[in-house]
């Protein structure tokens, strides 16, 4: 595709529910990343992904979050028991891969917990 | 822990004037990112910076990059209402043994008025 696309665009859930987030990098980016955004601050980095694996989770705040990108194109962000404090915009970004690489940004998800 | 610290976080200028957003980092790094936000939008890329001493330029934009100060900047020359968005650095710690996705500062949000 033209850009790195992410669905859905807005997302309304109960807490405690599950959710997932879709995310189809540029095509021939093995570089992945996901990213949180609160209202009124920056991005903040939750998980890498190089290909199939998951290269670096440092970000993810605890075990209710995980993601996979099982053929190494597009990803899922899953959010498991899901509480207020997640509601946030999911920003994913694709780069060529790892290195002095830029990162494109999708749209992002804006999630909301009631 | 590495902090990004961007100022100021808020900047009201009129047409025609010029002004630089700083960006200050605490840890060793050769790779600093700009990008834009439009309200509601996702992230744009401006500028990568991969080098001391790097400067970039593009319309009424310019971005250096000062390794030993750790100290990026971006000035605006004879600011368009258009340039009206919030401003964000990042900086790339990975090839210094940091996590993998980039650092993102709280971000400028800079409003240009007739």
């Amino acid at each position: 595709g033209a850009g790195v696309s992410q669905t859905p665009s807005n997302k309304v859930t109960e807490k405690g529910k599950y959710v997932e987030l879709r995310c189809d990098p540029i095509s021939g980016h093995t570089a992945l990343y996901w990213y949180r955004q609160s209202l009124g601050q920056g991005p903040e980095f939750l998980i890498y992904f190089q290909g199939t694996g998951a290269a670096d989770d440092s970000g993810l705040p605890n075990d209710r979050f995980f993601a996979v990108r099982p053929e190494g194109s597009v990803s899922t962000l899953k959010i498991q028991r899901t509480e207020r404090g997640d509601s946030a915009v999911y920003l994913c970004a694709s780069s060529l891969r790892r290195g002095p690489y830029e990162q494109y940004f999708g749209p992002g998800t804006r999630l909301t917990v009631t | 822990e590495l902090k990004v610290e961007q100022n100021p976080l808020f900047l009201s200028m009129q047409e025609g004037k010029n002004y630089t957003i700083y960006c200050n980092y605490s840890t060793t790094s050769d790779r600093l990112y700009w990008y834009r936000q439009d309200p509601g939008k996702s992230l744009e890329s401006l500028f990568v910076l991969l080098s001391n001493g790097a400067v970039k330029q593009e319309g009424r934009l310019m971005a250096s990059l000062d390794t030993k100060a750790r100290l990026s900047t971006l000035h605006i020359t004879a600011a368009v209402h258009d340039l009206s968005a919030t401003y964000f650095c990042a900086v790339d710690t990975y090839s210094g043994g940091g996590a993998d996705g980039l650092t993102f500062g709280k971000g400028t949000h800079l409003i240009i008025q007739p």
